[in-house]
């Protein structure tokens, strides 16, 4: 099974600044999805990017942007200029190319201080 | 256009009772997905389903729960005689196909007394 780790179990970054969330993962396959999701105290889950494993590009979506290392199986998750409202939990999923379901790591809570 | 839409977004039940949680995908949207997140914990996959066929579910418990997507209405994600370690939060999320994009709920807590 596949499994996702997120090593830091809390962060906190000043509005404006930069931060950067880890994800890695451990598979066999070539060919995934890499995804993060982010959880704000609503507890809806919102999806944030997606990069698919046999693209070379970083996936951005405005303020947010991944480095996918693919060779050291890492995917991680750089927010810049924070905002008040990112301040949540942020998890990191993976889905194979032949399944699914979504692993999910047990997640980084990301606190944004004035 | 609507999300993803749960009810009830609370459930408290007693021990022994049952519980039905109801999903009513994206427009458009034929697949369904079923996830529980206990407390400080990510979501896992319980089920997955397509309309009026169960296509996966290998992350149910084997005992008590069952789910449904029926051809006309919600997907219903049932727990009978639930006990106290049913309490959780229990995510829907639907797709328009399979390997596409997952849309999550807002999520029903489950309490159980």
């Amino acid at each position: 099974a596949q499994t996702v780790t997120q090593s830091q179990p809390e962060m906190s970054v000043q509005e404006a600044e930069t931060v950067t969330l880890s994800c890695t993962y451990d598979t066999s396959e070539s060919d995934y999805y890499l995804f993060w999701y982010k959880q704000p105290p609503s507890r809806q889950m919102i999806l944030v990017i997606r990069q698919e494993a046999y693209k070379q590009q970083n996936a951005t979506e405005n303020r947010f942007s991944v480095n996918f290392q693919k060779a050291a199986k890492s995917f991680s998750l750089k927010i810049s200029d924070s905002q008040l409202g990112d301040a949540a939990m942020y998890f990191c999923a993976y889905e194979t190319n032949s399944g699914y379901a979504l692993n999910f790591g047990k997640g980084t809570s990301l606190l944004v201080t004035p | 256009n609507a999300g993803v839409m749960q009810n009830p977004r609370h459930l408290v039940r007693r021990r022994g009772q049952e519980a039905r949680l109801r999903c009513s995908p994206m427009k458009g949207h034929s697949h369904v997905y079923w996830y529980r997140q206990l407390p400080e914990e990510g979501l896992k996959f319980m089920v997955y389903l397509q309309k009026e066929n169960i296509i996966d579910e290998s992350g149910m418990p084997k005992e008590r729960f069952s789910a449904e997507f029926p051809k006309e209405g919600p997907s219903i994600l049932r727990i009978q005689q639930v006990v106290r370690g049913d309490s959780a939060a229990y995510f829907c999320a639907s797709s328009p196909g399979n390997r596409e994009t997952q849309y999550f709920g807002p999520g029903t807590r489950l309490l159980v007394l």
